[in-house]
């Protein structure tokens, strides 16, 4: 079976503050990518960040980076000084040899 | 170059009426999603289409609805005998086929029962 599980239903920070949004994942495949994505309050999702499992890289995109562990299969995002227009809800997902599977969401809202 | 793009991307019926959702891909994106978003939940699947293999169809809330997609391209999705509690935003997403090609989105259709 396949699972996203994002914990974190809303997180509050001020504006400035780092923040770390969690995804855990569950697969059999051995094959599979993980993404990112944000849906800003305007409503349409961006994709923000593809990983495949064969690449534990972490990696950054200016105040944006991620941090990839097989060993606890989390696939986690973190914004650095966090800014007013960072808040969304940011979906983590799951792609192996069928279908996407999304996580619930997490809701982050910066406060300025 | 081109979006995917959705119609309407608003629609207000009466319960009971059956309602048609347009879904334009990405021209060359072979696999195809039907998502379901209530106010402030996350993404529910409802229907995957896949090249010309036989869609999933095992996110479908109940048998009045459907969904078609013509010619490998443009997708349509019927719900019949509508209910209140079908009002949402319905989000269709298309990808290349394969493990590792992002899904890009459509903007949405909402769709509002009364």
């Amino acid at each position: 079976a396949q699972k996203v599980t994002q914990a974190q239903t809303e997180i509050s920070v001020v504006e400035k503050e780092d923040v770390t949004l969690d995804c855990v994942y569950e697969t059999r495949d051995t094959t599979y990518y993980l993404f990112w994505y944000k849906q800003p309050p305007s409503g349409e999702l961006v994709f923000l960040i593809r990983r495949n499992s064969f690449d534990e890289q972490n990696e950054i995109s200016g105040r944006y980076s991620w941090n990839f562990q097989k060993s606890t299969s989390s696939f986690n995002f973190t914004i650095t000084a966090s800014q007013v227009v960072d808040s969304a809800v940011y979906f983590c997902a799951l792609k192996g040899t069928y279908k996407y599977i999304f996580g619930t969401g997490t809701r982050l809202k910066v406060l300025a | 170059g081109a979006g995917v793009s959705q119609s309407p991307s608003n629609k207000v019926t009466e319960k009971g009426k059956d309602v048609e959702l347009r879904c334009d891909p990405i021209s060359g994106h072979t696999a195809l999603y039907w998502y379901r978003q209530s106010l402030g939940q996350g993404l529910e699947f409802l229907i995957y289409f896949q090249g010309n293999s036989a869609p999933d169809k095992s996110g479908l809330p109940s048998d009045r609805f459907s969904a078609e997609r013509t010619g490998g391209s443009v997708s349509t999705l019927t719900i019949q005998r509508t209910q209140q509690e079908d009002s949402a935003v319905y989000l269709c997403a298309s990808s290349l086929e394969g493990t590792g090609y992002e899904q890009y989105f459509g903007p949405g259709t909402r769709l509002t029962v009364t």
